[in-house]
């Protein structure tokens, strides 16, 4: 069944280091990889995505990397910042009888301490 | 653009009442998602809609809980006779044809 996983749940940083948080996704057939940051009480927003056509993408700090062999993939921060310090969720696409949807991993809370 | 608009932000219900969440999507998306977030959880998936079709309620609750995305007007997400649990936050979002999502501000669901 569709299925992402998430780990660590919890990660703790000082400012300035770097931090990374992986998934694994079941359906092989999924093709779109988006990432989504949540401070406390707020919306999830887009911070990052990849398709399946490109193993890797960067965007400022933060890069994504794809393993489609593997089924997984990951998010990097880099030189972390406090601002950082929030909920991180992954999500894949599942494509059931047409109805394509976003599964989301239950969510990495990052602590970057100054 | 005004972005997704969910309302109300925060709603109150007791135990047995009715509870309507509304959701508009950004203007130029077909699609509608609605989603559920327990404290300290991820988001589980409730509901896809496009305009007057439900796409996929597989993630839906099978009683109580109905959706709907009329020709005109915003996405309905209706519980019905809520009880403690299902105090939690509704998020929608929306997204165009094989686009990426926007997520509204979200209804968080208190039952007394």
């Amino acid at each position: 069944g569709e299925n992402v996983e998430q780990h660590p749940s919890t990660l703790s940083v000082q400012e300035g280091d770097s931090a990374v948080i992986k998934c694994t996704y079941s359906d092989s057939a999924s093709n779109y990889f988006p990432w989504y940051k949540q401070e406390l009480g707020k919306r999830p927003q887009l911070i990052i995505d990849i398709r399946s056509n490109v193993g890797e993408k960067k965007d400022q700090r933060i890069a994504v990397t794809l393993n489609k062999t593997a089924k997984h993939f990951s998010l990097h921060i880099t030189e972390t910042q406090p601002e950082d310090s929030a909920v991180y969720f992954c999500a894949a696409s599942f494509d059931q009888g047409g109805s394509e949807k976003l599964v989301f991993g239950k969510g990495m809370k990052l602590t970057v301490n100054p | 653009n005004a972005g997704v608009m969910q309302n109300p932000r925060h709603l109150v219900r007791r135990r047995g009442q009715e509870a309507r969440l509304r959701c508009s999507p950004m203007k130029g998306h077909s699609h509608v998602y609605w989603y559920r977030q327990l404290p300290e959880e991820g988001l589980k998936f409730m509901v896809y809609l496009q305009k007057e079709n439900i796409i996929d309620e597989s993630g839906m609750p099978k009683e109580r809980f109905s959706a709907e995305f009329p020709k005109e007007g915003p996405s309905i997400l209706r519980i019905q006779q809520v009880v403690r649990g299902d105090s939690a936050a509704y998020f929608c979002a929306s997204s165009p044809v094989g686009g990426g999502y926007t997520f509204g501000s979200g209804t968080r669901l208190t039952v007394v």
